[in-house]
């Protein structure tokens, strides 16, 4: 079955720093890829998404670029704030069935 | 646009009492809403599905007569937890999609979730 596979948190980084969260996944045909975000206390936030290969989803300086040829959606941020400071859920979701398959998430801490 | 809410947030109640949680689309009709749990820091568990006017779909392991479903309307879904225990207690997270034409018909807006607690 389908499934997404997460890098293991926590991570840890200064402000200012690059950040990138690593996304893989397996899917029959092309699901559409997301990124969630869950700030303590909260439910999920959409943070991007794309729908084919190639596309690259893109907010508040996060950007992720759906490959289909090495089946990934990583998630990167050029300057990381303290704001950051989050969980967070790359999900994928198969066309025709609407279930998001979560990874298992990757918690974000950012120190001043 | 988009925004989902769950009502209540925070809810304490007795062991053996019912608590219905309601999941509201605001400002977009949805056809499906998705009731998740989460415990502690984990990932989100699909509990159910359900569709506008039918009878919901669980995953294989939920209880369907302790956790029912009812989605009367393209904005409104709720989850009633009956004869709650204190193994209910988690934080419980509802989201809608939107009816197809409208807005993210392909994407799942969440709720911001209702902790219950169960003594």
């Amino acid at each position: 079955g389908d499934s997404v596979t997460q890098m293991e948190g926590p991570v840890t980084l200064s402000e200012e720093a690059f950040l990138t969260i690593n996304c893989t996944y397996t899917a029959t045909g092309y699901p559409s890829l997301f990124w969630y975000v869950q700030y303590p206390g909260e439910g999920l936030q959409l943070l991007l998404k794309a729908t084919k290969a190639d596309d690259k989803g893109s907010n508040k300086g996060f950007e992720a670029t759906y490959r289909k040829e090495t089946t990934s959606f990583h998630l990167e941020k050029g300057s990381v704030q303290v704001s950051d400071s989050a969980v967070y859920f790359c999900a994928s979701l198969s066309g025709g069935y609407n279930k998001l398959i979560f990874g298992a998430g990757t918690r974000l801490a950012v120190h001043p | 646009g988009a925004v989902v809410s769950q009502h209540p947030s925070r809810v304490i109640c007795k062991s053996g009492t019912s608590v219905k949680i309601e999941c509201r689309s605001l400002d977009f009709q949805a056809t499906t809403m998705f009731w998740y749990r989460q415990f502690p820091k984990q990932s989100l568990m699909l509990m159910a599905t359900s569709n506008e006017g039918s009878k919901a779909t669980y995953e294989q392991g939920v209880e369907k007569d302790k956790f029912l479903i009812n989605h009367a309307s393209l904005t409104l879904s709720t989850l009633t937890v009956t004869s709650a225990h204190p193994e209910d207690s988690s934080f419980y997270i509802c989201s809608a999609i939107g009816l197809a034409g409208a807005v993210g018909t392909d994407t799942q807006y969440f709720g911001p979730g209702t902790r219950l607690t169960v003594l």
